[in-house]
């Protein structure tokens, strides 16, 4: 079994939608929780980074962890065309390595 | 500033031929990796480098060797390549081991 497990999609919305991105873990020692979005044909980008549980929010976007539940989100609203990429979910311990989901696909259609 | 570059961009081997792919960063980042990544299986660590001088093995080392040159530059070298390394890789930087990463643009490897 996968340490990080990543809803696989594809997922595809209509723009304006929320959409809700997840990932669930099984080590508990994972302290610090990342997002990355990928374009097609590009290399991942950090798109949010948090440590704690609950909520951190940027812009249109929201990241949201509980650790009692080992499970991360990533919410997007009022989604954009833009917004289409596959975003992959990374989680690491104090000092241990990065581990990542395998990423969600995200079409947001016009 | 160019960030993490990446070349070549794409490439296409026959089985047996060998190959470098080059990494180098003007970030002035201490740590770089090395990652594969294959439809449905994410991102695979193949090696990394904490800091200059040193380098560790990662989930997928076998067929892969790698060269930390300096600090700027960490080259992954595949000696006798194989239809199952056909996979497009990713050069990554952080400033701290295992903290935030930034990913160059990938080389595209097609092994015949």
């Amino acid at each position: 079994q996968k340490e990080v497990e990543q809803d696989p999609g594809p997922l595809s919305v209509p723009e304006g939608a929320i959409v809700s991105l997840n990932c669930t873990y099984s080590n508990s020692a994972f302290q610090y929780f990342m997002w990355y979005r990928q374009y097609s044909r590009k290399g991942p980008e950090l798109l949010m980074y948090t440590y704690s549980s609950g909520n951190k929010e940027d812009g249109r976007f929201t990241a949201q962890v509980d650790k009692s539940s080992k499970y991360i989100s990533l919410f997007i609203r009022d989604s954009q065309p833009s917004d289409s990429a596959t975003y992959l979910c990374a989680m690491k311990t104090n000092a241990g390595k990065s581990t990542f989901g395998d990423g969600t696909t995200l079409t947001v259609k016009p | 500033n160019a960030g993490v570059t990446q070349t070549p961009k794409f490439q296409v081997l026959k089985t047996g031929q060998s190959m470098t792919l080059q990494c180098a960063q003007d970030m002035n980042h201490n740590s770089m990796y090395w990652y594969r990544q294959d439809p449905g299986m994410g991102l695979r660590l193949i090696y990394y480098s904490a800091s200059e001088g040193t380098t560790d093995k990662g989930e997928v080392p076998n067929g892969y060797n790698v060269s930390r040159l300096n600090k700027r530059e960490f080259s992954l070298r595949l000696e006798s390549a194989a239809p199952s390394q056909t996979s497009v890789y990713f050069c990554a930087t952080s400033e701290v081991e295992w903290d935030e990463q930034y990913f160059g643009p990938g080389t595209r490897l097609t092994v015949t």
